[in-house]
């Protein structure tokens, strides 16, 4: 099975600012990785799929990159909505599986 | 609009059964791939299972083969999870999601709002 191995696990950071979330992927993925956000109580809402393609809601300040097993999701200028918790998915090969997720929060 | 509507959950003892239900509109069902995704209060995300369109195809969780089965009935836009010996470590929310082309089998776009299986004595 793939394991995803998602950091930091937590993350504080001001409105404005720019984060990374990386997830390391235990073999070859070839960019077979999906971002999600959800927020509490909510379920989650795809981000990103194929590594790097927005979904049609997702703004532009979110993007997603890869370099060898590491997929990073990148927000600039964080906005107040989102301040979330966020999840990678590998579906390159059965399982699919998850990353442990990050929780976002404002400092 | 595409809208899935999951039942079935509640209260089950260890070792017990419950089949969950997913209640699909707004798409051509019978054309898409389906996954059940379970949640832990307070923990990440699971990837439980996924159906081909045609329901002849089928993956699992290795910590739920061999006790859940996913099926779907087309003729109903009804997806199921029958899961059987169910274990405390089986509680959580259990999502049903679609993607949102046709034949994609990865990632998903569409998520239920999620029903609760609680298994404690």
């Amino acid at each position: 099975d793939i394991q995803m191995t998602q950091s930091p696990s937590s993350l504080s950071a001001f409105v404005g600012n720019r984060v990374t979330i990386t997830c390391r992927a235990s073999q070859d993925i070839s960019n077979s990785l999906a971002w999600y956000q959800q927020k509490p109580g909510k379920a989650p809402k795809l981000l990103l799929y194929a590594a790097s393609r927005l979904d049609t809601w997702v703004p532009s300040r979110f993007s997603g990159s890869a370099s060898g097993t590491d997929y990073i999701l990148t927000i600039t200028s964080l906005q107040p909505e989102d301040f979330a918790t966020y999840y990678c998915q590998q579906y390159y090969s059965s399982p699919l599986t998850f990353g442990g997720g990050t929780k976002l929060e404002i400092k | 609009e595409v809208q899935l509507v999951e039942s079935g959950g509640g209260l089950v003892q260890p070792g017990g059964s419950l089949r969950l239900s997913c209640a699909a509109s707004g798409f051509t069902f019978s054309n898409y791939w389906m996954h059940w995704v379970r949640q832990a209060p307070g923990k990440g995300l699971v990837w439980v299972s996924r159906i081909k369109s045609d329901g002849r195809g089928t993956d699992y969780a290795d910590s739920v083969k061999g006790r859940f089965t996913i099926s779907r009935d087309n003729a109903k836009n009804t997806l199921y999870l029958q899961m059987n010996s169910l274990r405390a470590e089986d509680t959580a929310a259990y999502y049903c999601a679609s993607p949102g082309a046709p034949y994609n089998s990865g990632w998903v776009d569409y998520w239920g709002q999620g029903t609760q299986v609680t298994v404690s004595p």
